[in-house]
């Protein structure tokens, strides 16, 4: 099974700023997913296959990696990406990151 | 609009079973690949089954094998998940979710069902 590593766990970012949000494979695959998650609301599909933005992701939002190292990043934090991210990788079984909570500072 | 609508869930004592249900509309159900994942109070998401369009292939992680069992109904777009000989450690949310292909990311998912498994 591929264990996915995220980090930081939790982190804190003002209005404007840069988030990197790292998830890493216990083994290299070949792309990865990523959703976002509220409290109290289901996940939301996010980034898919690595770098591709779901339907109404704000463009400040990007993805890249390759291999076993991925990563989530957010030009200029807003209030309403605090939210808990989450990777996923398909290569049985499928499995998810921790998850990392970011919050508004 | 794409809906996922579970429903199912309650209160269960360890060792016995229960089976979940997931109405799907506004969309070609039997085109899509269909999966359950969890999500235990305050922990992370866990994927627990997948079935292919047809029915024929399914697909379950070690921690559920032999005690769950996902099936489908596509004349009535329904999904189901069969927990059989629950654990209190299967107490959680329980996500229906939609993907296009076995390896594709979960493009829609359900509001999601809490089943507890307590004495």
């Amino acid at each position: 099974e591929i264990v996915l590593t995220q980090s930081p766990t939790t982190m804190t970012a003002s209005p404007g700023e840069k988030v990197t949000i790292t998830c890493r494979a216990s083994s290299s695959v070949s792309y990865m997913h990523w959703y976002q998650q509220k409290p109290g609301a289901s996940p939301k599909p996010w980034i898919y296959e690595t770098s591709k933005l779901a339907s109404g992701v704000p463009d400040r939002f990007s993805g890249s990696g390759s291999g076993t190292s991925y990563s989530l990043t957010i030009n200029n934090m807003e209030a309403e990406d605090a939210a808990t991210y989450y990777c996923q990788q398909w290569n049985y079984p499928n499995t998810f990151g921790a998850g990392t909570k970011l919050e508004l500072k | 609009e794409v809906q996922l609508v579970e429903s199912g869930g309650g209160l269960v004592q360890p060792g016995r079973s229960l089976k979940l249900s997931c109405a799907a509309s506004g969309f070609t159900f039997s085109n899509y690949y269909m999966a359950w994942v969890r999500q235990a109070p305050k922990k992370g998401l866990e994927w627990v089954a997948t079935i292919s369009t047809s029915g024929s292939r399914t697909y379950y992680p070690d921690s559920v094998k032999g005690r769950f069992t996902i099936s489908r109904d596509n004349a009535k777009s329904s999904l189901y998940l069969q927990m059989n000989s629950l654990k209190s450690e299967d107490t959680a949310t329980y996500y229906c979710a939609r993907h296009r292909v076995l390896q594709s990311h979960f493009d829609y998912w359900g509001q999601g069902v809490m089943v507890t498994v307590s004495s």
